[in-house]
C-alpha cells in the first residue's frame, strides 16, 4: 500500500531554532513526494517536491527536504524558524491519487 | 502560471437548499480535476475525481447524488452540494491537473456553512 505517515501532529519551536517535521512514506515503487503548506481559511501552497532528481530537494521560503530511500523518509527542514512559518504542513506522496499525511500544525514561540 | 481559482470563497446557506461551487483553472487546460473535504483541523478527504467530459469517479463512502460534480470544459468543474445539512459544513477544496502533469495545482478552498 502507498502512503505516507508525518510523526507529531503538533511541533512548537522558537523563532529562529531549526524546524524539523518528519514525514515517512510506504511505498513500492520510486515515489513523488511534496510538502504543502496551508494557512488558515486558506487552500494549499506548493513549499517543495522531489521528483527522483537531486535527494536534497531546496523549496520556497527557506525550506528544503531530503529524500532518503534507506530511511522511507522525507523530513522537512528550515534552519531558523520565522513567526510567519506558523501554519500546517503536509506530506504528500503521489501514487494513483493524491495520498496526505495527517499534518503537522507548526506553532512558532516569539 | 497554473493558477486554480475557487468560488465562492465562503458561502452560508440555508438547510435543504443547494449550493454550487465553481473550480477554475485560469492559465492552463485541467484534463482532470479533484475535489477534497477539509474537516477542522483535519487532513484533506479525496472525495471525487472529475475527467472533462466523463462522469466523476467517487470516492468510497461519499454519495454522488448529494455531491453532484460536472466537469464540462477543461478550466471549469462544478461541485453542487444538493439538500444541504448542517453536517455538510466543511472546507471544500478542488485541485487541478494537466494531461501531461503529475503535479496538482490547488484553489484557495471554499468554506461552506450550513444553518
Amino acid at each position: 500500500a502507498q502512503s505516507v505517515t508525518q510523526l507529531g501532529s503538533h511541533v512548537s519551536v522558537s523563532e529562529g531554532a531549526l524546524v524539523l517535521l518528519r514525514c515517512n512514506y510506504s511505498s513500492s515503487v520510486p515515489p513523488y513526494l511534496f510538502w504543502y503548506v496551508q494557512y488558515p481559511n486558506q487552500g494549499l501552497q506548493l513549499l517543495l517536491k522531489y521528483t527522483s532528481a537531486a535527494t536534497l530537494v531546496k523549496g520556497i521560503n527557506g525550506f528544503e527536504a531530503e529524500f532518503k530511500k534507506s530511511e522511507t523518509s522525507f523530513h522537512l527542514t528550515k534552519p531558523s524558524a520565522h513567526m510567519s512559518d506558523a501554519a500546517e504542513y503536509f506530506c504528500v506522496f503521489r501514487g494513483n491519487q493524491f495520498y496526505f499525511g495527517t499534518g503537522t500544525s507548526l506553532t512558532v514561540i516569539p | 502560471g497554473a493558477v486554480v481559482s475557487q468560488h465562492p470563497s465562503r458561502v452560508i446557506c440555508k438547510s435543504g437548499t443547494s449550493v454550487k461551487i465553481e473550480c477554475r483553472s485560469l492559465d492552463f487546460q485541467a484534463t482532470t480535476m479533484f475535489w477534497y473535504r477539509q474537516f477542522p483541523k483535519k487532513s484533506l478527504m479525496l472525495m471525487a475525481t472529475s475527467n472533462e467530459g466523463s462522469k466523476a469517479t467517487y470516492e468510497q463512502g461519499v454519495e454522488k447524488d448529494k455531491f453532484l460534480i460536472n466537469h464540462a470544459s477543461l478550466t471549469l468543474s462544478t461541485l453542487t452540494v444538493t439538500s444541504a445539512h448542517p453536517e455538510d459544513s466543511s472546507f471544500y477544496i478542488c485541485s487541478a491537473k494537466a494531461l501531461s502533469s503529475y503535479e496538482q495545482y490547488f484553489g484557495p478552498g471554499t468554506r461552506l456553512t450550513v444553518t
